[in-house]
């Protein structure tokens, strides 16, 4: 069974660092791409990037550019996505996602459970 | 303001069919396939429909896609309670080189 489960949800203040992680199961991790989703408290669904944990070839949203990291250790089959510096507006619930193989690139099979990050002085 | 639109909220009798709109444009949906979610509510967004129309495995053939151009439709027939939900589409856009997102649609069944 294909399972993504994503670490705890995580309390921080602005300017503290976080690294979230995702855990892949149930498949040949190394063989299909990882990305992240970001929804905002009432808000909809916002493509952050994305990372072939095969060669670690990672793409990312001109949005989240910059903002964010996203890497993958093939090792242990965990992709993560972390902040050098939150901000407030970085409160969110975040999801892997595990993309469909083939030319469909918006096309994700499994989502973890989502990982609640809120970021509040 | 999403790149591909989708109406806020539709609402429709059980038992009864509804349409989801996304409209976009040539750099998305007019060049890609188009994808919808489903969100329950207080849950993660699951696949519904893929590559424009087709189902995954385990997805009720109440569900149904369509493209046409620059716009897509999602469709549910036979409506049910349990279909409450928020519907995204989703496609590659070419010029911003990423996935986007339509806003949502709140579908509420009277």
């Amino acid at each position: 069974e294909v399972q993504l489960v994503q670490s705890g949800a995580e309390v921080k203040k602005p300017g503290e660092s976080l690294k979230i992680s995702c855990k892949g199961s149930g498949y040949s991790f190394t063989s299909y791409w990882i990305g992240w989703v970001r929804q905002m408290p009432g808000k909809g669904l916002e493509w952050m990037g994305i990372i072939y944990p095969g060669d670690s070839d990672t793409r990312y949203s001109p949005s989240f550019q910059g903002q964010v990291t996203i890497s993958a250790d093939k090792s242990i089959s965990t992709a993560y996505l972390q902040w050098s510096s939150l901000k407030a507006s970085d409160t969110a619930m975040y999801y892997c996602v595990r993309r469909l193989d083939g030319y469909d690139y918006s096309a994700f099979d499994y989502w973890g459970q989502g990982t609640l990050v809120t970021v509040s002085s | 303001q999403s790149v591909l639109t989708q109406p806020p909220s539709v609402s429709e009798a059980p038992r009864q069919r509804v349409t989801i709109s996304c409209s976009g444009s040539s750099s998305n949906i007019g060049n890609n396939a188009v994808d919808w979610y489903q969100q329950l509510p207080g849950k993660a967004p699951k696949l519904l429909i893929y590559y424009d129309d087709l189902l995954p495995s385990g997805v009720s053939d109440r569900f149904s896609g369509s493209k046409s151009g620059t716009s897509a439709s999602l469709a549910i027939s036979g409506l049910q309670s349990e279909d409450e939900a928020d519907y995204y589409c989703a496609a590659w856009d070419d010029r911003l080189n990423g996935v986007v997102f339509g806003g949502g649609t709140k579908l509420t069944v009277l």
